[in-house]
């Protein structure tokens, strides 16, 4: 298994700032996902952030609005930038561990945006 | 990409089995249907994955016909604090596409 670490858990944060999640993992891990998840909806996957390598974007987000970092492997970020409050939802960070299950992701638990 | 199919919500009572069918019918070759379960403010949890035929953990059941094109969690005897968000995901055999479907929202009532 692998343990996550997500940091902040919650911030309330001004129109037009920038924050940046930290994502810490307990074990190396090559696959490294983060997603979002606004209210009463299910997740969606943002980017896949692999160490030595860019981090690969689904459609509709872009690195200029959330630029993510991936030093090593067991350590990502993830900024926001330029917030709305479109941006308010739960950030997800969640790695491929080394399991037998080819599917099986870990989560942390999160990090809560409110963007006013 | 397959794309999955679930129900939007379910109710059950406690002590009941609990079947939750996820259609994937243009799953590949390759393809691993994994299933996760979430509760309100965590994460999802990884509950089972298969490939063909039937699986079964200390959790849960995993039904898959020999098309593979549809596949049914089973859940024996639920509680009140099975209540979640049940998601079914279709996953590369590479372990890449790990894209949440909306995910069948299931309520356990006394």
């Amino acid at each position: 298994s692998a343990v996550i670490s997500q940091k902040p858990s919650r911030d309330i944060c001004q129109r037009g700032t920038s924050l940046t999640i930290q994502c810490q993992v307990d074990s190396q891990v090559t696959m490294m996902f983060w997603y979002r998840q606004q209210p009463g909806q299910s997740l969606t996957l943002i980017a896949t952030a692999n160490q030595g390598s860019e981090a690969t974007y689904e459609s509709g987000f872009v690195i200029d609005k959330f630029p993510i970092s991936r030093p090593n492997l067991t350590f990502s970020t993830l900024t926001v930038s330029n917030m709305s409050p479109e941006d308010s939802s739960i950030y997800l960070c969640s790695v491929k561990g080394l399991t037998a299950n080819t599917g099986e992701l870990f989560f942390g638990e999160g990090s809560r945006l409110t963007v006013l | 990409l397959a794309k999955t199919t679930q129900p939007i919500s379910m109710d059950s009572y406690e002590g009941q089995e609990v079947n939750i069918t996820c259609s994937h019918n243009n799953i590949a070759t390759n393809d691993y249907i994994t299933w996760y379960q979430q509760f309100p403010s965590q994460g999802p949890r990884f509950i089972i994955q298969g490939y063909k035929t039937k699986v079964t953990n200390e959790v849960a059941s995993l039904f898959i016909p020999a098309d593979r094109k549809s596949s049914t969690l089973s859940l024996p005897r639920v509680s009140l604090s099975d209540t979640a968000v049940y998601y079914c995901l279709v996953v590369g055999g590479y372990g890449q596409n790990f894209v949440f479907g909306p995910g069948t929202r299931l309520s356990v009532l006394p």
